[in-house]
């Protein structure tokens, strides 16, 4: 198992704007996981990208992989205060288990 | 479906007590995971099971804590004696191939 690293680890944004996280990781994948925790709750997966593919999208999402860089990345368009949580990447390896990092934190103000 | 079903939700007790967190997965997911939630440490995996068979306990802090995984349907995971430090939100997560994973509300537990 690996554990992604999200870059930054604070981010604050305007409602409106878009929100950029970033996660670096160390070794092949098999996909890379994005997961979204509210305060107190568990996770929630948003959105898992195959090794084989470069960017996917799913409504204000979208995330982008370079396995030569070993990095994804996460953006939120246009902003709601209702996406004001943590993001957390989690790439994963056929076999082993998801290890998630400290997160981005993401607030929102309206 | 029900999702990922954990029980108790919130459990206060007292150092030295023996504390049972069960998780109930998703039917037909064939993997489970437990992992506990810190403010300082972040979100760890403590162990995990595959067709209920514990394949990666080194997670695990201690000898004080077991899990079990009797069935397809139901995990424990226990801590005796419990420790103020043990103090956390404890989460369980199910997966079924290689798709996404599916998390539990959490039980929230305060060790005095």
């Amino acid at each position: 198992s690996q554990q992604g690293e999200e870059d930054p680890q604070a981010l604050s944004i305007q409602e409106g704007e878009n929100a950029t996280m970033n996660c670096s990781y160390k070794t092949s994948i098999n996909n890379l996981q994005w997961y979204r925790q509210n305060s107190g709750r568990g996770l929630v997966h948003l959105i898992l990208i195959r090794s084989n593919e470069r960017e996917k999208h799913s409504g204000r999402l979208r995330v982008t992989l370079d396995t030569s860089k070993k990095s994804s990345s996460l953006l939120i368009t246009a902003s709601r205060a209702a996406d004001t949580a943590s993001y957390f990447c989690a790439p994963y390896q056929a076999g082993t288990a998801l290890i998630f990092g400290k997160g981005t934190t993401l607030s929102v103000s309206s | 479906d029900a999702g990922v079903i954990q029980s108790p939700r919130h459990e206060v007790t007292e150092m030295g007590q023996e504390v049972t967190l069960r998780c109930k997965p998703i039917s037909g997911h064939n993997s489970l995971f437990w992992y506990r939630q810190t403010m300082m440490r972040g979100l760890e995996l403590l162990i995990y099971f595959n067709n209920n068979v514990p394949i990666d306990d080194s997670g695990m802090p201690e000898d004080r804590f077991s899990a079990k995984m009797p069935n397809a349907s139901f995990s424990t995971l226990k801590i005796q004696p419990s420790e103020p430090r043990d103090s956390a939100v404890y989460f369980c997560a199910s997966i079924s191939g290689h798709l996404r994973q599916f998390f539990g509300p959490g039980t929230r537990l305060t060790v005095l």
